[in-house]
Order: structure tokens, then C-alpha cells, then sequence
């Protein structure tokens, strides 16, 4: 039973690239989330998706940040425009129902995005 | 979201037991408490979560107040694996993200 996939585990963009974050959620588990951690710092929420919605992004910067999940594949977290710092430890969770108290998330190992 | 207030750090000897305590002194009726740990350039990985009981699992138990302000972890014989970030994380019923803190920082020696 495998768990969640995150790939690639690292990433290296010049500034101004795009970057290009994939999540495979465990079997079974239709909502995703992403978490950033910057270097020295804990995990921060950027966004909630269920199949086809995002419904909570509270946590995701204004500009140059998207997320999707789409009915088939995985979830993609895509920053344009890579700055400095965007430089960071990127995680992404999966549980099979959401917005419960109860219901762990499941993560991934993370991607690890440097920007050159 | 509720706060949570946990030591920095903590040490413990190979073998033995080892009580992580957490405060929640805000916490609310309906807030479930999670554990999660952190290796090294590893994601955070589930350890246990309860409402007002304790809850024991193959990983670890959790030890809750009575009056719910306060939670333990206990690892009942630690060994070098063991050695990570502890975080305790306060989640509302309805919630759907989880609010990470600076967590503990276990170290565990041979």
C-alpha cells in the first residue's frame, strides 16, 4: 500500500523558471493538502483540495502560486516566476475525508525546491 | 487556532521511557489532539490522536487531562529512531489543516 508520492524529492530552478510539484495522494484518499517549511522554520498550510477543488487556500501566497487537483493524476503545486525565496521544503498530505478533527493526514517526503 | 506550548527540547536514554508533554490551556470542546513527528529530511509522520480518553497504539500513548489543558506522549522504550520532532497539534472538528509549532526536539542516546 503505497504511500503518499511526491516527486521530484528535489527540484532546482533558476529565478524567473517555473516550478513544477507533484503529489500522488495514498489510494483511496481524495483530499489534498500542501505545507511549506522554510529553512528554520515549521510547517506552514498553503492549500486544501478535494477532486477538481480547491477549498481552502488561505495559506497560499497572491501571486506566482496555483494548485490543482484534477479528476485524473496527481495534484500539482506551480510556482511561476521562481524567486530566492521560494527556496524551501515543500509537503504534501492526503487523508480520505476531509475538514474532520478526527481524520490524520498521511505526507509525503516532500520536495525540496532550490532556486540558483 | 488553539495554541499549544511544548518544550524546545528533551533528552532520553535508549531503552527507556520517554513523556512528551504538550499545554492547551485554550483548548476547545470539539478539538482533537494530534501528534505528529519529523525526522530528518523526512515529512511529518502520524502518531496518535484522541478527544477526552487515552488512547494507546502500536507507536506510542497518549495521555490526556481530565480537564483537557494539558496531553502526554509516551513512548514506552525509546530507541535511536525515535530521535525526531514532536509536534502536538490542536484540530478543530471541522478543521482541515493542521497548525504546526516549533514542536520538541527529541534526542535519544545509545
Amino acid at each position: 500500500n503505497a504511500g503518499v508520492m511526491q516527486n521530484p524529492r528535489h527540484l532546482v530552478r533558476r529565478r524567473g523558471q517555473e516550478a513544477r510539484l507533484r503529489c500522488s495522494p495514498m489510494k483511496g484518499h481524495s483530499h489534498v493538502y500542501w505545507y511549506r517549511q522554510l529553512p528554520e522554520e515549521g510547517l506552514k498550510f498553503m492549500v486544501y483540495l478535494q477532486k477538481e477543488n480547491i477549498i481552502d487556500e488561505s495559506g497560499m501566497p497572491k501571486e506566482r502560486f496555483s494548485a490543482e487537483f484534477p479528476k485524473e493524476g496527481p495534484s500539482i503545486l506551480r510556482i511561476q516566476q521562481v524567486v530566492r525565496g521560494d527556496s524551501a521544503a515543500y509537503f504534501c498530505a492526503s487523508s480520505p475525508v476531509g475538514a474532520r478533527g478526527d481524520q490524520p493526514q498521511h505526507f509525503g517526503d516532500g520536495t525540496r525546491l532550490s532556486i540558483l | 487556532d488553539a495554541k499549544t506550548t511544548q518544550p524546545n527540547s528533551m533528552e532520553s536514554n535508549e531503552e527507556e521511557p520517554v513523556h512528551l508533554p504538550c499545554n492547551h490551556s485554550t483548548i476547545s470542546g470539539t478539538d482533537y489532539i494530534h501528534w505528529y513527528r519529523q525526522l530528518p529530511s523526512q515529512g511529518p509522520e502520524y502518531v496518535i490522536h484522541g478527544l477526552t480518553s487515552n488512547v494507546n497504539n502500536r507507536m506510542a500513548s497518549l495521555a490526556i487531562a481530565e480537564d483537557r489543558k494539558s496531553s502526554t506522549l509516551i513512548l514506552h522504550r525509546a530507541t535511536l529512531r525515535d530521535a525526531a520532532v514532536y509536534y502536538c497539534i490542536l484540530q478543530e472538528t471541522s478543521g482541515s489543516r493542521l497548525t504546526f509549532g516549533e514542536g520538541t526536539q527529541l534526542t535519544v542516546n545509545p
